[in-house]
């Protein structure tokens, strides 16, 4: 199966401040078939980010997704308090899907 | 609105066999593909499987002796069972639409809506 290895596991910065996120992949994924999610504690994974670089429906423009072949990464431009959460990248491009282990994005 | 919520015992004892169910609100089950991931506490996301709405399945293979899929369209439900659970089963497990379509020669695939997720304990 397809390890999918994100980097770094948690990161500190503050209001206004720019979010860089990695999700590396094992074998080469096809943009098409790469995610980004959002987990807030006690909730539910939330999709940010499909096809590498699309935004979800309802998803603030700051999001934004990269990337191709093992390397994509995920950008939030300008932190906001309520950005606080886990992210996940997910591959689907071979079965079974598999996700990264998650970045914490702490707000300080 | 499309709601998905999942059921079942939030207690399982070892070698006992975990049973859950997604209900889903405002959407029929038709024509989609419906997953299981779950979540041990403070870890990540591990896919179980998914079914769709022919009875169509997949297993991830790590899990496949153990897990048995099933869906009921005229209760708009699908259903999962894992047997002799122990305590690594422990979890949240959510239920999830999986989205697949093409578009413009490109085609995509994700996990666009999911439940709150239920904890089941495995314990004596």
């Amino acid at each position: 199966e397809i390890v999918m290895t994100q980097s770094p596991a948690t990161l500190s910065l503050s209001p206004g401040e720019r979010a860089t996120l990695s999700c590396r992949a094992s074998q080469s994924v096809t943009s098409s078939f790469l995610s980004w999610y959002q987990q807030k504690p006690g909730q539910a994974p939330r999709l940010l980010i499909y096809g590498a670089s699309t935004r979800a429906t309802g998803i603030p423009a700051r999001f934004s997704g990269s990337g191709s072949g093992t390397d994509f990464t995920l950008t939030i431009s300008s932190l906001q308090p309520e950005d606080s959460a886990v992210y996940y990248c997910q591959q689907d491009n071979s079965l079974p899907p598999t996700f990264g282990g998650g970045t914490r994005v702490e707000i300080k | 609105q499309v709601q998905l919520q999942e059921s079942g015992p939030g207690l399982v004892k070892p070698s006992e066999t975990l049973s859950l169910t997604c209900t889903v609100s405002g959407e029929s089950l038709n024509n989609a593909y419906w997953a299981w991931i779950r979540q041990p506490a403070g870890k990540g996301l591990d896919y179980i499987g998914r079914i769709y709405s022919s009875g169509s399945l997949y297993y991830n293979p790590s899990l496949k002796s153990r897990v048995t899929m099933s869906i009921d369209m005229s209760k708009n439900r699908f259903s999962l069972e894992m047997s002799s659970v122990t305590a690594a089963d422990t979890a949240v497990y959510f239920c999830a639409h999986y989205k697949q379509y093409c578009s413009g020669g490109n085609c995509f695939r994700y996990f666009d809506l999911w439940g709150r997720g239920t904890l089941v304990t495995v314990s004596p």
